[in-house]
């Protein structure tokens, strides 16, 4: 079964800075995605970045990017010029390829709670 | 669209009560999800279905039953409560299949509480 493990319950940066939230997987699985969900106090769930593992090219998505290191099974998200509203939990996550079948469901890690001190 | 939509926001219930939670969604998804949250944890994966008529378990079904008659709606049911299901839980949808990024949007939560 696949795990996901973020190892940095809390994690904290003032703002404007740059912080990186670690993420590690385990699977046996060669073709799977890879996401960063942010949820803020009012507990929804936001896709902040996606990443396919048949992709080498990092994912970006304006002041969030990732590095992604599929042998070691690697997986961290990196803040750019943090700001107040970046302050929430973070989950990483994992789903098998679409083309397996199944459930499709996502394996989410524990979290990581960002601060962001002005 | 309205996207995933969750009823109700909050809810307390005493030991041994039903509920059932609703959750519509109007993308015209054919995968949806409920998956609890508990404090300090990630979400986990209560029920699936991947289209009307379709559902399967997930990791922790124990205690609970779904239905999917349409495609819109996936009602997750509770028939006798237990403090242990007091959880924050998620519905989201997806759709399934080749194409799409396998993106998964959720609802806002449903929080309940077994007293």
């Amino acid at each position: 079964a696949q795990t996901v493990t973020q190892s940095q319950p809390e994690m904290s940066v003032q703002e404007a800075e740059t912080v990186t939230l670690s993420c590690t997987y385990d699977t046996s699985e060669s073709d799977y995605y890879l996401f960063w969900y942010k949820q803020p106090p009012s507990r929804q769930m936001i896709l902040v970045i996606r990443q396919e593992a048949y992709k080498q090219q990092n994912a970006t998505e304006n002041r969030f990017s990732v590095n992604f290191q599929k042998a070691a099974k690697s997986f961290s998200l990196k803040i750019s010029d943090s700001q107040l509203g970046d302050a929430a939990m973070y989950f990483c996550a994992y789903s098998h390829s679409m083309t397996q079948g199944g459930s499709e469901k996502l394996v989410f890690g524990k979290g990581t709670k960002l601060t962001v001190n002005p | 669209n309205a996207g995933v939509t969750q009823t109700p926001k909050f809810r307390i219930l005493k030991i041994g009560q039903s509920m059932t939670l609703q959750c519509t969604q109007d993308m015209n998804h054919n995968y949806m999800y409920w998956y609890r949250q508990d404090p300090g944890m990630g979400l986990k994966l209560i029920y699936y279905s991947v289209g009307a008529g379709i559902t399967d378990k997930g990791e922790v079904p124990n205690g609970y039953n779904v239905s999917r008659s349409t495609t819109e709606d996936f009602p997750l049911r509770l028939e006798l409560a237990a403090p242990s299901q007091t959880s924050v839980y998620f519905c989201a949808s997806k759709w399934g299949g080749t194409s799409g990024h396998n993106e998964q949007f959720f609802g806002p939560g449903t929080r309940l509480t077994v007293l």
